[in-house]
C-alpha cells in the first residue's frame, strides 16, 4: 500500500541547533515534494518545493533534500529559534494526479 | 485582508443537521480544495475543483457534497452530519501556472457534531 511517514513523536531541540525532520514514502513515484508549516489552530503555510530531479533546495535557514532512491526527503532548519516551533508537513504530488498527498506531520519544539 | 477566508470558524451542530462551510478567495486561482484534518491522520482530501465546471471527488467524499458558485467561492456541505465528521476543515487554493502548484490554505473551520 502507499504510505507517507513522518515521525509522530515531537522533535525537541535546543535553540541554535539544526533541526532535521524526515519524510519517508513507499509505493509512490512523486514528481515533486512540498513542505508546509502549520501552527496550532491555523492552516498550513507553504515553505519549499523540491522536484524529483533536484537533490537539494535552500531558502534562508531552510534546506530540503530529496532522495528518490531511498524514497526520503529531509527538511533542515539551521540556527533554530523558538519561533520555529510548529508542526511541519510533507506532501507529495505525482505527475499522474493533480492531488497532493500529505503526511501527518512532525511537531518541532525549539527550547530557548 | 486574508487571501483565503472560511466561514464559520467554529461550529457546533447536532447529528442529522445539514451544515454548509463556505470558502472565498481573492487570489484569482482556478483550483480549490476541501480537506479535513484529524489528529494523527494528517490532511485528507474531500473534494477538489479545477474550475467552475469541474468538480472531483477526493479520497473521503462520502457524506459530503460541494458547490463551486464562482471562481472565488467553493462551499462544502454535510447533508446529515454525524459525530465522526467532527474535525478541522480547511479550504485551499492553488495556481498550476506557479512554480509548483503550491497550495494556500484558509484558517480552518472547527466543526463539532454532537
Amino acid at each position: 500500500s502507499q504510505k507517507i511517514e513522518q515521525n509522530s513523536e515531537a522533535l525537541n531541540i535546543q535553540e541554535g541547533k539544526t533541526a532535521t525532520l524526515t519524510c519517508n514514502y513507499t509505493n509512490y513515484s512523486p514528481a515533486y515534494l512540498q513542505w508546509y508549516r502549520q501552527d496550532p489552530g491555523r492552516g498550513p503555510v507553504f515553505l519549499l518545493l523540491i522536484r524529483e530531479n533536484e537533490k537539494e533546495k535552500r531558502k534562508e535557514r531552510l534546506k530540503v533534500t530529496f532522495d528518490t532512491t531511498l524514497k526520503q526527503s529531509l527538511f533542515h532548519i539551521t540556527a533554530s529559534q523558538p519561533a520555529d516551533s510548529a508542526t511541519y508537513l510533507c506532501a507529495l504530488r505525482m505527475d499522474s494526479s493533480y492531488k497532493l498527498i500529505f503526511g501527518s506531520g512532525t511537531r518541532l519544539l525549539v527550547r530557548p | 485582508d486574508a487571501d483565503v477566508t472560511q466561514t464559520p470558524r467554529n461550529r457546533i451542530t447536532k447529528t442529522g443537521k445539514r451544515i454548509m462551510l463556505e470558502c472565498s478567495q481573492t487570489k484569482g486561482h482556478d483550483r480549490m480544495y476541501w480537506y479535513r484534518q484529524d489528529p494523527g491522520l494528517g490532511l485528507r482530501l474531500i473534494y477538489y475543483s479545477f474550475d467552475v465546471k469541474d468538480i472531483n471527488k477526493g479520497e473521503i467524499s462520502d457524506g459530503y457534497s460541494v458547490s463551486r458558485q464562482a471562481q472565488a467561492k467553493f462551499s462544502l456541505s454535510l447533508e446529515s452530519a454525524i459525530p465522526n465528521q467532527t474535525a478541522l476543515y480547511f479550504c485551499a487554493t492553488s495556481d498550476p501556472r506557479g512554480t509548483g502548484d503550491e497550495q494556500y490554505f484558509g484558517p480552518g473551520t472547527r466543526l463539532t457534531v454532537t
